[in-house]
């Protein structure tokens, strides 16, 4: 059984265009996350939900809207997409909201922007 | 604000014993996390400290001293699946702040 999953794993698409990321964790957890790894592995949160409300939004472009229809699942919408954009991001959970508690990544999406 | 640092890159040989160092600049710290990441995989936990000292699990432990705002990873009996990256992190503010991480390589 897949902890947490995300879909597609592979997304190659061309500048300008828009796509969602879709991630769903099946470990009964109040929180998830997006994160972006870049070229040089450096790994920075983008958001993060608790049971459904938005509780970090960091600095990112207004481009990237996530989504969470419910506390087990966080898509994120990209648009308008840019070159700069192409990196890997993560899905992840924990129990609570604490920075504490031990995040349980997804396998990523790695997007190559055209 | 936050920030950490860790070597960006270490090499040692199977069988040896290596030690990464995180130092941290932090306002409000409550612990320090390690998290393993193999090319291609995903991030995966290592372990926590909250309190200074030395945490075991198995062949990894982590130590912490909150005094000198640093800590270590330790790996013994090395072998060659330990070749990762791997990266320190405080939280701040609900979130994970990870240093930009050291790639390990392990030799035969």
């Amino acid at each position: 059984d897949t902890a947490v999953s995300q879909t597609p794993k592979y997304l190659v698409t061309q500048m300008g265009n828009d796509k969602s990321i879709k991630c769903e964790q099946n470990l009964g957890h109040d929180t998830m996350y997006w994160y972006k790894q870049d070229s040089k592995k450096f790994l920075k949160i983008m958001f993060s939900y608790n049971n459904k409300e938005l509780i970090i939004n960091e600095t990112v472009p207004n481009r990237f809207s996530p989504k969470s229809p419910d506390k087990a699942h966080l898509n994120l919408h990209i648009n308008s997409l840019e070159l700069g954009d192409s990196a890997v991001y993560f899905c992840a959970s924990s129990p609570t909201s604490g920075g504490q508690e031990t995040q349980y990544f997804g396998p990523g999406t790695r997007l190559l922007v055209l | 604000g936050q920030s950490l640092e860790q070597p960006s890159e270490v090499t040692a040989v199977e069988g040896a014993i290596v030690q990464i160092n995180c130092t941290y600049q932090t306002s409000g710290f409550y612990g320090l996390s390690w998290y393993q990441q193999h090319d291609g995989g995903a991030p995966t936990f290592l372990s926590y400290n909250a309190l200074d000292g030395l945490e075991e699990t198995g062949r990894f432990s982590s130590f912490l001293s909150r005094s000198d705002s640093y800590g270590y990873l330790l790996l013994q009996e090395l072998q060659m699946k330990d070749s990762a990256s791997y990266f320190c992190a405080v939280e701040y503010g609900n979130k994970l702040v990870f240093g930009a991480g050291t790639i390990l390589r392990v030799k035969s």
